[in-house]
């Protein structure tokens, strides 16, 4: 158990509609990551926030958006749903702002399903 | 992003020692090397990370070569609870991103 939670832990949408993810970070971490898995891209990076402000941007799309709050939980939201964003969506957290040495722990992830 | 080359799967018999091989060929001086695994669809697991010299915790040894340009992380008594994707991560200068390749799928056998 890595000290991550994420629910809910299994997701069924119909297309064009809108679904909100949520993670909380263990005890103490600032940071928050989200992770996509897909069957045909592997694990990419989305986004970061650390501290409530965004911190780094990766391969995320316009109809995606987070936001890390005041008690430093995230919610990563997902709109227009169309069929190829059924993945596992993966949150992760960490004590620091990133770098080199900063350690990720891994949420057991969202599995999201669109119909 | 330095990139890592792993071979996509190993078997492994349980009990024996698991030698997953990694080639980083383009790493950078100040640049870490991460080892995270991933079974069947579960969160990704951090196991150990190392810059420089070989480093070893309850779970894995890691092992780098002086020039830095290859790695080995060993299971010292592989478990069929090991069998999972093994991933071979060298940690960006810049930014914070983990980027994952195809990893390796290490199935333990009894």
């Amino acid at each position: 158990d890595s000290g991550v939670t994420q629910t809910p832990k299994h997701l069924i949408t119909a297309t064009g509609q809108r679904v909100t993810l949520r993670c909380s970070p263990r005890s103490g971490d600032l940071s928050v990551y989200w992770y996509q898995q897909s069957l045909d891209q592997g694990l990419q990076f989305l986004i970061q926030y650390y501290n409530g402000e965004e911190r780094a941007k990766g391969n995320i799309l316009e109809r995606f958006s987070a936001q890390q709050f005041p008690d430093l939980h995230s919610e990563l939201n997902l709109s227009s749903l169309e069929l190829g964003d059924s993945a596992l969506y993966f949150c992760a957290s960490s004590d620091t702002s990133g770098g080199r040495t900063d350690t990720q722990y891994f949420g057991p992830g969202t599995r999201l399903t669109v119909l | 992003d330095a990139k890592t080359t792993q071979p996509p799967s190993m078997d492994c018999a349980e009990g024996r020692a698991a030698n997953l091989p990694c080639n980083h060929s383009t790493i950078s001086g100040n640049e870490y090397v991460y080892w995270y695994r991933q079974i069947h669809s579960q969160g990704p697991q951090y196991i150990i990370h190392g810059l420089k010299n070989n480093e070893t915790n309850e779970m894995a040894s890691l092992i780098i070569t002086e020039d830095r340009k290859s790695s080995t992380l060993i299971l010292p008594h592989a478990t069929l609870r090991d069998t999972a994707v093994y991933y071979c991560i060298v940690r960006v200068a810049r930014g914070n991103k983990l980027v994952f390749g195809a990893g390796t799928i290490l199935r333990v056998k009894s």
